[in-house]
């Protein structure tokens, strides 16, 4: 089955810095990818997705990257901000009923 | 709408009880879903429902049952709590393949 690793596990940057996060999966049939960001005691929230028939999506500061030979996506975040602290999962997911496989997370700390 | 609700929001549970989570969206989903969120492994689906009457097993199912008897509800019960299912359960319902998953705001739940 699928399987999706993501790195690094804890991530620092200052403020007004670039962050990226790197995410690799193993099944070259999964066609949809997309990005969750999880506040302390909430819910995750989609952020950003791209399917398979694209190489790069952009959405203001946030970004995503998939290179489907390499089997690996990232997400990256520019001009850094304090709410953009939070955990950050990566997903992939294939077929009709699109069940997602996750990451396990990656915690962004923002230093002011 | 109030979106995906999820009640408790905490709850304790001696080994061997029984109880049953709640989970409501009021957006006309088709799909819907559970998760367990544990420390640095991601999210795990355990059950998940395509449409009223009909569901299906994801990667975590044992020791979990469900029903969507509607559109609108998809609870979880929990037959003989253990330990092992001290966890944080996420409900998630989506319009349909590849649409964009709204979370709730989860369920903290130990069992002693």
């Amino acid at each position: 089955g699928e399987n999706v690793e993501q790195h690094p596990s804890t991530l620092s940057v200052q403020e007004g810095d670039s962050a990226v996060i790197k995410c690799t999966y193993s099944d070259s049939a999964s066609n949809y990818f997309p990005w969750y960001k999880q506040e302390l005691g909430k819910g995750p929230q989609l952020i950003i997705d791209i399917r398979s028939n694209v190489g790069e999506k952009k959405d203001q500061r946030i970004a995503v990257t998939l290179n489907k030979t390499a089997k690996h996506f990232s997400l990256h975040i520019t001009e850094t901000q304090p709410e953009d602290s939070a955990v950050y999962f990566c997903a992939a997911s294939k077929g009709s009923n699109y069940q997602l496989i996750w990451g396990a997370g990656t915690k962004l700390i923002i230093k002011p | 709408n109030a979106g995906v609700t999820q009640t408790p929001k905490f709850q304790v549970l001696k080994t061997g009880q029984s109880m049953t989570l709640q989970c409501a969206q009021d957006m006309n989903h088709e799909y819907m879903s559970w998760y367990r969120q544990d420390p640095g492994m991601g999210l795990r689906l355990i059950h998940y429902s395509v449409g009223a009457g009909i569901t299906d097993q994801g990667e975590v199912p044992n020791g979990y049952n469900v029903s969507r008897s509607t559109t609108e509800d998809f609870p979880l019960r929990l037959l003989s709590a253990a330990p092992s299912q001290t966890s944080v359960y996420f409900c998630a319902s989506r319009s349909g393949q590849g649409g964009e998953q709204y979370f709730g705001p989860g369920t903290r739940l130990t069992v002693t």
